[in-house]
């Protein structure tokens, strides 16, 4: 099964750190999306790609945060001197092009812990 | 200011009877629904959906029912296993965007 896929699944860093995590999407999913997810709250959106083309990003990127996906297939995300703040659960989601309509998949996350 | 609203965060329900999550948006240009169900320690998981050119979408013992004057969905459950049990979370998109909008979830408790 070629489902989405976050490595790695767990990280802790320290304070003022930079940490990358990585997607693999769907092989034939063009698009491709961050989503953070804190405590008792649903995903929110980060950023969206369009192949590679990094089409929207949300107030809730800031600039210490930062997307790539430079050949259309798989994502980075690096996040800069690391703050409490940003511990969350990093999901990664892709979909399909064509439509109107937008059923994302879900990889399993990356669940980062900033000390 | 939360667009898509989960106003329970938890539901108990008994093997075999019928599981109602609801679900509230006030966004009047969303018309694109969807319900994932995720487990701890994995990413959520689509569900079903719905567009809002209907009211009703069916998939086996899951069915969504869409209010657009109510601005309100619900997810039936019927009948429920315990392998239902996760958080349900709803989540609302406007035609042709590209972004979902998730509520915070409900959690479900299916007991033998």
């Amino acid at each position: 099964d070629t489902g989405v896929s976050q490595d790695p699944r767990h990280k802790i860093t320290k304070r003022g750190q930079n940490v990358t995590f990585r997607c693999d999407p769907i092989s034939e999913h063009n698009r491709l999306y961050w989503y953070r997810q804190t405590l008792g709250q649903g995903p929110e959106f980060l950023t969206y790609f369009q192949n590679e083309a990094q089409l929207e990003k949300s107030r809730l990127l800031s600039d210490r945060f930062s997307a790539e996906r430079p050949k259309g297939s798989f994502s980075t995300l690096e996040i800069q001197r690391t703050e409490q703040g940003d511990s969350a659960m990093y999901l990664c989601a892709s979909s399909p092009d064509g439509g109107s309509y937008n059923e994302q998949f879900f990889g399993p996350g990356t669940r980062l812990t900033v000390l | 200011d939360q667009q898509v609203k989960q106003n329970s965060p938890s539901l108990s329900v008994q093997e075999g009877r019928i599981s109602i999550l609801n679900c509230d948006y006030t966004n009047s240009m969303f018309d694109y629904f969807l319900w994932y169900k995720k487990y701890p320690a994995e990413g959520p998981t689509f569900l079903i959906s719905i567009s809002s050119i209907k009211d009703k979408n069916e998939d086996g013992r899951f069915t969504v029912f869409l209010n657009k004057s109510a601005k309100h969905l619900s997810l039936h459950i019927v009948p429920s296993q315990p392998g239902d049990s996760a958080v349900y979370f709803c989540a609302a998109s406007p035609l042709g965007y590209s972004t979902l909008t998730f509520g915070k979830g409900t959690m479900l408790l299916v007991s033998p």
